[in-house]
């Protein structure tokens, strides 16, 4: 069955360091995609990254990149130059299921809450 | 252009009460998703529709829940004989089949619940 496993409930790290949130997941698929969203205080779900499971790059956007080691199941998420705003809940997400497929539900992991400190 | 849009965006129930959570997608968007996220957790599955089709129901709690998408784009979420233990917020996503190679679901801003 598929599992994403946040270890980290809380973190604080002081603005313009770089952060590294975990995410390790469990699949018997060979086919899936990782996600992160950050969750804002306001409550709405945001996109930051994909990973596909065939690709070979790790995955990047803006200040966000995903560390993905795929023998080890761990796909990390990295802020590079955190800013205050920065500040929220972040979930790791899989989807299992044929490449081309958006039918595929997400399964979350508990989140890490995400603090900058000035 | 226009986002995922729920409403009520806050919806106090008593117990017993029955609710109607509604969901407008993207416009075009075929997938539709429903999740429940209780206080501190990640959002957990309920339901998925391909457009009008309900093709995945099995995250729904019980049979006091159901959901409906009659026409393939607005979708709501019934709730009857509300529980305390239904209070949560409720998060609808909406995806694209095609050209869009990560599969993201934009998220609506949720409908926080509380049943007294």
């Amino acid at each position: 069955a598929q599992k994403i496993t946040q270890t980290q409930p809380g973190m604080f790290v002081q603005e313009k360091e770089a952060v590294t949130l975990d995410c390790t997941y469990d699949t018997s698929d060979q086919s899936y995609g990782l996600f992160w969203y950050k969750q804002p205080s306001s409550g709405e779900m945001i996109f930051l990254i994909y990973q596909g499971s065939y690709d070979e790059q790790n995955a990047t956007e803006g200040r966000y990149s995903l560390n993905f080691q795929k023998a080890r199941k761990s796909a990390n998420l990295v802020i590079s130059a955190s800013q205050l705003g920065d500040s929220a809940m972040y979930f790791c997400a899989m989807r299992e299921g044929r490449r081309y497929s958006s039918a595929s539900k997400i399964i979350f992991g508990s989140g890490t809450r995400l603090s900058i400190r000035p | 252009g226009a986002g995922v849009s729920q409403s009520p965006r806050y919806k106090v129930a008593k117990r017993g009460q029955d609710v109607a959570l509604r969901c407008d997608p993207i416009s075009g968007h075929v997938s539709l998703f429903w999740y429940q996220q209780a206080l501190g957790q990640g959002p957990e599955f309920l339901t998925y529709f391909q457009n009008e089709a309900q093709l995945d129901k099995s995250g729904l709690p019980s049979d006091r829940f159901f959901a409906e998408r009659p026409e393939g784009s607005v979708s709501t979420l019934k709730i009857q004989r509300t529980q305390q233990e239904d209070s949560a917020v409720y998060l609808c996503a909406s995806s694209l089949v095609k050209d869009n190679p990560t599969y993201e679901q934009y998220f609506g801003p949720g409908t926080r619940l509380t049943v007294t």
